[in-house]
């Protein structure tokens, strides 16, 4: 079952400019995290953040929580044309199990 | 260096022909998983293993089996391959992390399978 809802699921912007990302859950969760993916690549984790945190920062990347509305949102600040890749945010529930639950995705590109 | 590594990366096959897609990682592990990324549908867990002989059914487990008979490797078969099991596959481990609970996953570069 999909858990996460991205929005958009394409966006393109301009090198320079900000990027949003958003993620809806349905469900509680223990943390979210934010996966980037190359064009048929593997993804990557990008960042973490647990259900009790609200923001957290990793270089040009800044995550939102808000648990009461089960929602999350990922900006990528002064974007450029190798950010162009699609987005996943992914849930991990509140048992221990290690399964996360992928998002759709978001696919951004970043024009030169 | 770690990672999660799978072969083949690319696969063409017949209908019915019985395949095992291999997944290794060297990172000591406990957790193991397999997805498929299908367009429109993201990505689905097939199946997964929280340690060595223990697995269990992820969201789309229906032509696929797994075994975990040692701790870096978590192989995929297809018993009888159809068409609809078409996609792009990747496997993934992670562990608990210090927190106990992080399961921050490292991907393997994917396998691009077709059934004709």
């Amino acid at each position: 079952s999909q858990q996460g809802e991205e929005d958009p699921q394409a966006l393109s912007i301009q090198e320079g400019e900000n990027a949003t990302m958003n993620c809806s859950y349905k469900t509680s969760i223990n943390n979210l995290q934010w996966y980037r993916q190359n064009s048929g690549r593997g993804l990557v984790h990008l960042i973490l953040i647990r259900s009790n945190e609200r923001e957290k920062h990793s270089g040009r990347l800044r995550v939102t929580l808000d648990t009461s509305k089960k929602s999350s949102s990922l900006l990528i600040t002064a974007s450029r044309a190798a950010d162009t890749a699609s987005y996943f945010c992914a849930t991990a529930g509140s048992g221990n199990t290690g399964k996360l639950i992928f998002g759709q995705g978001t696919t951004l590109q970043v024009k030169p | 260096e770690a990672q999660v590594t799978q072969n083949p990366r690319y696969l063409i096959t017949v209908t019915g022909k019985k395949l095992t897609v291999t997944c290794s990682q060297n990172m000591n592990h406990e957790y193991m998983s397999w997805y498929r990324q299908d367009p429109g549908l993201g990505l689905r867990q097939i199946y997964y293993s929280m340690n060595v002989e223990v697995t269990d059914k992820g969201d789309v487990p229906e032509g696929y089996k797994v075994s975990r008979k040692e701790k870096r490797n978590f192989p995929l078969i297809l018993e009888s391959p159809s068409p609809n099991q078409t996609s792009l596959y990747f496997c993934a481990s992670s562990s608990p992390g210090t927190s106990g609970r992080s399961y921050e996953q490292y991907f393997g570069p994917g396998t691009r399978l077709t059934v004709t």
